[in-house]
């Protein structure tokens, strides 16, 4: 089945600094990626969701200028959190789809974060 | 969107049937009806997927009424493995460039010895 890899697995980064999520499908093309951000004992929240070559659509509340995503290929799609705080601290997920491949999305392993 | 409502949370023991329900009222025609199990600090993984009727896979069976207004997940014979917490998701990811893929609380399984 179609794979979606997330990079890295896990970080620890200080506070102030940016930290770059990636996310690749590695045997199909994705044409959409959702990113997700969950919270202990609690569902996954939709962030945003990209399409290739567009500008990301962000859900409401979420910043734009804090988590910057680019989807600059059919294959990769990034998360940058700039200027991390601890409340930042958190699990991602990226998932993707691709219509020609039918009405399953696959996801990521997901990122787990820790800003200290 | 359509809108799901699951159980928080329902307990087993092994070696029995679980079967956990999802209401979506306002399921469009084009809807897909999607589980996912996640397991803690892992991404969701497809368990199975239908539209109408009954579908069955290696690990789960899927009863979808003729109104599809709901579905009901079935795990036969769960083992302690299954403990994780289980996702209906509703959608036609075909082709609307618009669509998202929005998660509701899930259904966390805790399967006892």
């Amino acid at each position: 089945g179609a794979v979606v890899s997330q990079h890295p697995s896990w970080v620890i980064c200080k506070s102030g600094t940016s930290v770059k999520i990636e996310c690749r499908s590695l045997d199909f093309q994705a044409t959409t990626m959702f990113w997700y951000r969950q919270f202990p004992k609690q569902s996954l929240m939709l962030m945003a969701t990209s399409n290739e070559g567009s500008k990301a659509t962000y859900e409401q509340g979420v910043e734009k200028d804090k988590f910057l995503i680019n989807h600059a290929s059919l294959t990769l799609s990034t998360l940058t959190v700039t200027s991390a705080h601890p409340e930042d601290s958190s699990f991602y997920i990226c998932s993707a789809t691709n219509p020609g491949l039918g009405t399953e999305a696959f996801f990521g392993q997901g990122t787990r974060l820790t800003v200290v | 969107l359509a809108k799901t409502t699951q159980p928080i949370s329902m307990d087993s023991y092994e070696g029995q049937e679980v079967n956990i329900t999802c209401s979506h009222n306002n399921i469009a025609t084009n809807d897909y009806i999607t589980w996912y199990q996640q397991f803690p600090s892992q991404g969701p993984r497809f368990i199975i997927q239908g539209y109408k009727t009954k579908v069955t896979n290696e690990v789960a069976s899927l009863f979808i009424p003729a109104d599809r207004k709901s579905s009901t997940l079935s795990l036969p014979r769960v083992s302690l493995s299954d403990t994780a917490v289980y996702y209906c998701l509703v959608g036609d990811l075909r082709g609307d460039s618009s669509y998202k893929l929005i998660f509701g609380s899930g259904t966390r399984l805790l399967v006892r010895p």
